[in-house]
């Protein structure tokens, strides 16, 4: 157990519909990262978030936005959605310190199904 | 920018055997981190060991071990002893110190077989 912790587990939905995807990263990290696992893509960054502000972002789709909430827990949030949207969705905390060694630690992921 | 080449889709080993798994990275950071994680049929991606680019000797934990070449930019995990609980996706990443993105980039991964 990484100490993230990811829910739903599974999601099932339609497309055109929107969901959010909750993360809790481990206790005393300020790091979130957002990452999408699908076939085609394979593991893609997505969004960074330290201390409640975006810090980077990846390949990430404009349907797709996140927030960290002063709590440090994280939601992403998926519109519109499409059948190419169906993947594992991982969030990862990092330590505040540590510098270059600073590991990511992965949640189980939220394996999200459009129909 | 970062890329990390993983050329073996998968690989098969007998059970107490050796295997390397092999891993090659590009980057144009002076600072760089390489990592590698495990991940069962069960889907969670699981930490196994760090190698930070200026560590003097290849990283180890337990069984798993890196064979860091620098000057050929590979990075190959090497697991002791395979057992069955082995059987897993591997997936080699780095990371850069450009700034604050601390972004993982990932390799397309290797299908590691265990065979009793």
């Amino acid at each position: 157990d990484s100490g993230v912790t990811q829910t739903p587990k599974h999601l099932i939905t339609a497309t055109g519909q929107r969901v959010t995807l909750r993360c809790s990263p481990r206790s005393g990290d300020l790091s979130v990262y957002w990452y999408q696992q699908s076939l085609d893509q394979g593991l893609q960054f997505l969004i960074q978030y330290y201390n409640g502000e975006e810090r980077a972002k990846g390949n990430i789709l404009e349907r797709f936005s996140a927030q960290q909430f002063p709590d440090l827990h994280s939601e992403l949030n998926l519109s519109s959605l499409e059948l190419g949207d169906s993947a594992l969705y991982f969030c990862a905390s990092s330590p505040p310190s540590g510098g270059d060694r600073r590991t990511q630690y992965f949640g189980p992921g939220t394996r999200l199904t459009v129909l | 920018a970062q890329k990390i080449t993983q050329t073996q889709p998968g690989m098969f080993v007998q059970e107490k055997e050796a295997v390397t798994l092999d891993c090659t990275y590009d980057t144009s950071d002076p600072s760089y981190g390489l990592f590698w994680y495990k991940q069962p049929s069960s889907g969670e991606m699981i930490f196994l060991i760090y190698q930070g680019s200026y560590d003097q000797q290849n990283a180890t934990e337990g069984r798993y071990s890196l064979n860091f070449q620098k000057a050929r930019k590979s990075a190959n995990l090497v697991i002791s002893a395979s057992q069955l609980g082995d059987s897993a996706m591997y997936f080699c990443a780095t990371r850069g110190s450009g700034g604050s993105n601390y972004k993982l980039t990932f390799g397309k991964g290797t299908l590691l077989t265990v065979n009793p």
